[in-house]
């Protein structure tokens, strides 16, 4: 059963660079045929796509977020990334890896809450 | 691109559930369902239009055609009360639907 985790800083100041790091088991993310996503969740809100990348290192993003967000794969540990730079109270959300099979995701990890704030 | 879906529906244990999905010419492309109850992650109810992953009970299922994607559940229990998020690909990039507070009275 694949299983994936987040992890990374819980809180973050304005104008920083937030980064969070989803450790994935049970599977491989060299894997064809999947893309490795991230999707937040500001409180109280739904749900928002914020960027994936596929086994071959191709990346999409949503618009609204892309001139700030990086998603990098890392094969040595089966890991993938999300940077996402100059956050603002905005940001705030419970931010969600996520493995896409064709054109939906079928493994969620638990989410973690990342506060922006000074 | 945007989904729309009404912020709330209402319905009575037993009864049926009607979900809907809107978007521009969403029937030619894949919708699919998440359900999402109180501090969890959202888990796949349906897939492809209209497919159940394993372990997702029978009563709940999906049409895609025109405008809208419809999530139906029959027989509603009240262990359906949650959020329920429509989502679709649109070139590469994905969008999800606002999310239906599904309430069970």
């Amino acid at each position: 059963q694949l299983q994936l985790q987040e992890s990374g800083s819980g809180l973050v100041k304005p104008s920083q660079t937030l980064s969070l790091t989803c450790a994935v088991s049970g599977g491989s993310i060299s894997s064809g045929g999947y893309s490795w996503n991230w999707i937040r969740q500001p409180p109280g809100k739904g749900l928002e796509w914020v960027g994936h990348i596929y086994q071959i290192g191709s990346t999409y993003y949503n618009p609204s977020l892309r001139t700030r967000v990086t998603i990098s794969l890392d094969r040595s540990t089966n890991q993938f990334s999300l940077r996402l730079t100059s956050v603002t109270a905005a940001d705030t959300a419970v931010y969600f890896c996520a493995r896409a099979a064709t054109y939906y995701f079928d493994f969620w990890g638990q989410g973690t809450l990342v506060t922006v704030s000074s | 691109y945007d989904l729309t879906q009404p912020p709330s529906v209402s319905v009575s244990p037993g009864q049926t559930a009607s979900i809907t999905c809107s978007g521009d010419k969403l029937g030619d492309k894949y919708a699919c369902w998440y359900q999402q109850k109180p501090g969890q992650s959202p888990t796949l109810v349906i897939y492809q239009d209209s497919m159940r992953p394993s372990g997702i009970p029978e009563r709940f299922s999906g049409s895609n055609s025109g405008n809208t994607a419809i999530l139906t559940i029959s027989g509603t229990q009240a262990m359906d009360e949650a959020d329920y998020y429509c989502q679709a690909w649109d070139s590469s990039t994905v969008v999800f639907g606002g999310g239906t507070k599904l309430t069970v009275l």
